[in-house]
C-alpha cells in the first residue's frame, strides 16, 4: 500500500477563499483522523470518522471548517471563508480499531496551507 | 490538566552520543506511539508500544504502563536523527484518537 495520500502538499490561498484538502487512507482501514499542526498548539485532532461517519468533531475550530467522507477510501477537509490564522500543516491519518491489538495510526505527509 | 508530557523539550546531541526521551501520561492507555517528525515535516512512525519493550536497529523503546511513562532510546546518534520526536497516546477514557505530547526537539551536530 502507499500509505496516507494526501493532496495538495503545499496550498498558498487569499483570505476568504475556499480550501479544500484531500487525504485517501491506507485500505481497509477503518478510521480516519484530520489533525492542525501549528507552533503554538503543536497536533491537535480536529474530527475523526469511523466507517465514513464522524464520530467526534469537537476539535474543529469554527464553522468555517466542515469535513466529509463519502466513501472508505477518500475525505475531504473544507475551510470556507479561510483566514490567516488557519495557517498550518494539516495531516490526515488512518488505522484499524484504535486501541485493539496491533492497529498503529500512519501519517500522511501533510498539507501545509498558507492563507495571505 | 496536561495528559501527555514530554522532556527535555530541546536536546542537543554530538554525533555518536546516545540519549533518552521520556513521556508521561495522565491516564492508562490502550495505544502509545512514538514518531519522528523529520526536517521535511514528515512523521514517521517509530514504535506502536502500549506496553513493554521494542527495539529497532540504534532505537528501543520501554513502556511501563503501571507507571504511566514511556521512553525512548537513541543510541550512537546520527546527524538524520535531527527532527522533533513526539509520543502519543490513546487514554483508556479520553476516546479513540491520539492525542499528542508537545514534543522533543533533537538536534545532532557532527
Amino acid at each position: 500500500d502507499a500509505g496516507v495520500i494526501q493532496s495538495p502538499r503545499h496550498e498558498v490561498t487569499e483570505m476568504g477563499q475556499e480550501v479544500t484538502l484531500r487525504c485517501k487512507p491506507i485500505s481497509g482501514h477503518d478510521y480516519l483522523f484530520w489533525y492542525r499542526q501549528t507552533m503554538m498548539r503543536g497536533l491537535e485532532l480536529l474530527i475523526y470518522f469511523n466507517n465514513n461517519v464522524p464520530i467526534d468533531d469537537s476539535g474543529m475550530p469554527e464553522d468555517r471548517f466542515s469535513a466529509k467522507m463519502p466513501n472508505a477510501s477518500f475525505s475531504t477537509l473544507k475551510i470556507q471563508p479561510s483566514e490567516p490564522r488557519d495557517s498550518a500543516v494539516y495531516f490526515c491519518a488512518s488505522s484499524l480499531v484504535p486501541g485493539l491489538g496491533d492497529t498503529e495510526a500512519f501519517f500522511g505527509q501533510g498539507t501545509r496551507l498558507t492563507v495571505v | 490538566g496536561i495528559q501527555v508530557e514530554q522532556s527535555p523539550p530541546d536536546l542537543i546531541l554530538q554525533e555518536g552520543a546516545n540519549s533518552t526521551l521520556r513521556c508521561n501520561f495522565s491516564d492508562s492507555v490502550n495505544n502509545l506511539q512514538w514518531f519522528h517528525q523529520n526536517p521535511w515535516g514528515q512523521l514517521i512512525n517509530l514504535f506502536y508500544i502500549p506496553s513493554g519493550t521494542k527495539q529497532n536497529g540504534r532505537l528501543s523503546a520501554t513502556t511501563v504502563a503501571t507507571e504511566r511513562y514511556s521512553l525512548l532510546y537513541i543510541s550512537s546518534s546520527q546527524t538524520t536523527d535531527s527532527g522533533v520526536y513526539f509520543c502519543a497516546v490513546i487514554l483508556n477514557q479520553a476516546g479513540t484518537a491520539l492525542i499528542f505530547g508537545k514534543g522533543t526537539t533533537l538536534s545532532v551536530s557532527s
